[in-house]
């Protein structure tokens, strides 16, 4: 089955630079997308399309492409952005929704 | 604005079929390009996608699932479900509905509004 690959965890001290990985065969292809998930509530879209940006969203949040992995940045951390981050995309046939297995960005 | 919730029952028995319902607002699914996702998440574990209907009926499901997910739509009572059989404890997970966005046909799916979700639990 076709999975997307992300590290389970990455931690950043505040005001610092997190970057997340996820990583897939199909990606040049395929357009990823990125989840925030705070505990206990729903995902929420923070990227699509690669590095387009959801009104409403920091522009500390940014997104970036280069082959087979795309990257999550958020700049200048704050505590608040302490969560589960999700990358999603489709298989190479764009067929199926496939969501990694997630990052736990910790804020020091 | 756009409002998705889940329902349906929170606790359901192995080999039992579990019925989940979508009921939205702020869209239709009889507008081209609309579609309707279901996601679900076991306890502190990943997302998992499941299946995605969009309004012209065409239905996707996780190659994984797929025998055993049905989903269907109402579009008068602005209505999505989901159907899966044979329920196992594994099954055990919040389930989440989703307003699909993206390009038609070619691959860009999305999810930008996504239901509270509903915790269900799969136990003898």
């Amino acid at each position: 089955s076709y999975e997307l690959t992300q590290p389970p965890s990455v931690s950043v001290s505040p005001g610092q630079t997190a970057r997340i990985t996820c990583s897939a065969d199909a990606l040049p292809k395929q357009y990823a997308y990125w989840y925030q998930q705070k505990p206990g509530q729903a995902p929420v879209l923070v990227i699509y399309k690669d590095s387009e940006r959801p009104s409403g969203i920091p522009e500390r949040f940014s997104g970036s492409s280069s082959g087979t992995t795309v990257t999550l940045t958020i700049s200048g951390v704050q505590a608040e952005d302490e969560a589960d981050y999700y990358c999603q995309s489709a298989d190479s046939s764009g067929t199926f929704v496939v969501f990694g297995g997630g990052t736990k960005l910790t804020v020091l | 604005q756009i409002t998705l919730k889940e329902s349906g029952p929170t606790l359901v028995k192995p080999t039992q079929t579990l019925t989940l319902t979508c009921t939205f607002s702020g869209f239709s699914l009889s507008t081209s390009g609309v579609g309707v996702g279901w996601i679900r998440q076991p306890p502190g574990k990943a997302l998992e996608w499941l299946a995605l209907i969009y309004w012209d009926d065409d239905k996707r499901y996780s190659p994984s699932l797929k025998s055993r997910l049905t989903i269907t739509k109402d579009t008068s009572k602005n209505q999505v479900v989901l159907t899966m059989t044979n329920m196992d404890p594994v099954d055990t997970a919040t389930y989440y509905c989703a307003h699909r966005q993206g390009d038609y046909g070619s691959g860009v799916n999305y999810f930008d509004y996504w239901g509270q979700g509903t915790l269900v639990t799969v136990s003898s």
